[in-house]
């Protein structure tokens, strides 16, 4: 059974940068199978896909936030990152990350089915 | 970006009775890619459906999903105390960014 878990060094202030990773267990990350993915979802709204990405490293981002944003993979330690720059309280949510379906199913950047527990970031001065 | 409008907000209903949530997008989601999620609280999404209606491993057959084009539904057609929680559906068609719905609450009457 994959289990992924998002660690990272807790509140965030404005305009500083949020750093993330994702260590995933139980299986490889470096396969061709899957995409590998963060999604945040704000206190009492829908989640809201930020980007994913590939074994060799190939991103796609959300547009909303692509400015702010990278994605980068360490197949040796079986980890992907997430960091978001200028940080401000509208960036506040619970961030996962998660894994994508099989691309066999369909589009690669498909539904999610293996998500972290995920972690509460605040920013806050 | 398409816009996915999750309706109703909040479905009050008793357990045993059939719960249906609708899903309706801004244009026409290619491959019927859409999928639907449960969420208890303080968890995250778990998947229930994808490809509008392939069961995610694990779903109890009480789950179903339907539609096409723009507009979705998720079924339950049995609910069990377990199954009060709130949904969400997204789609993940070939135009990005993927995107998910606000969600409907589904709640004890």
């Amino acid at each position: 059974q994959m289990q992924l878990q998002e660690s990272g060094p807790g509140p965030v202030k404005p305009s500083g940068t949020l750093s993330l990773t994702c260590t995933v267990s139980g299986g490889s990350i470096n396969t061709m199978k899957y995409y590998w993915g963060w999604i945040r979802q704000p206190p009492g709204k829908g989640p809201e896909w930020i980007g994913s990405v590939y074994y060799h490293g190939r991103t796609y981002l959300n547009p909303s936030l692509e400015s702010r944003v990278a994605i980068l993979i360490d197949t040796a330690k079986n980890q992907f990152s997430l960091n978001l720059t200028s940080m401000t309280a509208a960036d506040t949510a619970v961030y996962y990350c998660a894994r994508h379906g099989d691309i066999l199913t369909g589009y690669f950047l498909n539904y999610f089915d293996s998500w972290g527990q995920g972690t509460l970031v605040t920013v806050s001065s | 970006e398409i816009v996915l409008t999750q309706s109703p907000a909040i479905l009050s209903l008793s357990p045993g009775e059939r719960a249906t949530l609708s899903c309706r997008a801004s244009q026409s989601v290619n491959n019927a890619y859409l999928g639907w999620y449960q969420q208890k609280s303080g968890q995250a999404p778990r998947l229930l459906i994808y490809g509008t209606s392939t069961r995610a491993t694990g779903i109890p057959d009480r789950f179903s999903g339907s539609g096409s084009g723009t507009d979705f539904t998720l079924t339950i057609s049995r609910l069990e105390p377990e199954d009060f929680a709130v949904y969400y559906c997204q789609q993940y068609s070939s135009s990005l960014p993927n995107t998910f719905g606000q969600g409907t609450k589904l709640e004890i009457k």
